[in-house]
């Protein structure tokens, strides 16, 4: 299996530019999540789907943010317009529906917000 | 919700050293319990967990036993390597169900040879 896989896996961009991370689950996971990680706050929740249909946004740090999963093999975050303080590592993981399963996290996108 | 409180890094320990990672948790029930590592540059990857009382969980060396009696999950390795620096994480469900994990803020770890 080829895991989770997150792109692009390094992005730098200016202040007001818009940027969108991609996110392919693990292939039969019905949740996925996206995650913030910073020095300040640690590892953050931001959004998580289950069966493509968000569950629970109230970690998306404000409007700026949204996020969609118009399928079961692909997922987006959108930031717009961007800005110095987004800039995280952003995290993708998956899950099956089975009770309290393990989350298979992506690799990772390192964004820098100049 | 559930939360978890792990110990504070760094942490910086001689090769052969033994390793000691503290966590405790509050929660309702009995949620599965999960340790996380994190190699620099890298996502987050399973190594252990342990889905009922008393459980132990291992892999690589590592164990960690689930006490509901003190409501701990401590992350232990008899023998650390260089390879085994990381950042680790304790993590939880934040509800019962299959809900997203809420993750402690990390200990990171350095071995030196």
């Amino acid at each position: 299996d080829a895991g989770v896989i997150q792109s692009p896996r390094h992005e730098v961009t200016e202040m007001g530019q818009e940027v969108t991370l991609r996110c392919k689950p693990i292939s039969g996971h019905d949740y996925l999540f996206w995650y913030r990680q910073t020095m300040m706050r640690g590892l953050e929740l931001l959004i998580y789907f289950n069966n493509n249909v968000p569950i629970d946004d109230s970690g998306m740090p404000e409007d700026r943010f949204s996020a969609k999963m118009p399928n079961a093999s692909f997922s987006t975050l959108k930031i717009q317009p961007s800005e110095p303080r987004d800039s995280a590592v952003y995290f993708c993981a998956s899950s099956t529906g089975q009770y309290q399963e393990t989350q298979y996290f992506g690799p990772g996108t390192r964004l820098l917000v100049l | 919700g559930n939360s978890v409180t792990q110990m504070e890094g760094p942490v910086t320990l001689s090769e052969e050293a033994f390793l000691t990672i503290n966590c405790t948790y509050t929660a309702t029930g009995y949620p599965s319990l999960f340790w996380y590592v994190q190699y620099p540059g890298e996502g987050l990857q399973l190594l252990l967990k342990a889905t009922k009382a008393d459980d132990k969980g291992s892999n690589k060396g590592f164990e960690a036993t689930y006490r509901k009696e003190t409501t701990s999950f401590h992350l232990e390795k008899g023998s650390v390597q260089v390879s085994d620096s990381a950042v680790y994480f304790c993590a939880l469900p934040r509800n019962s169900g299959n809900t997203p994990l809420v993750f402690g803020k990390g200990t990171r770890l350095s071995v030196i040879a």
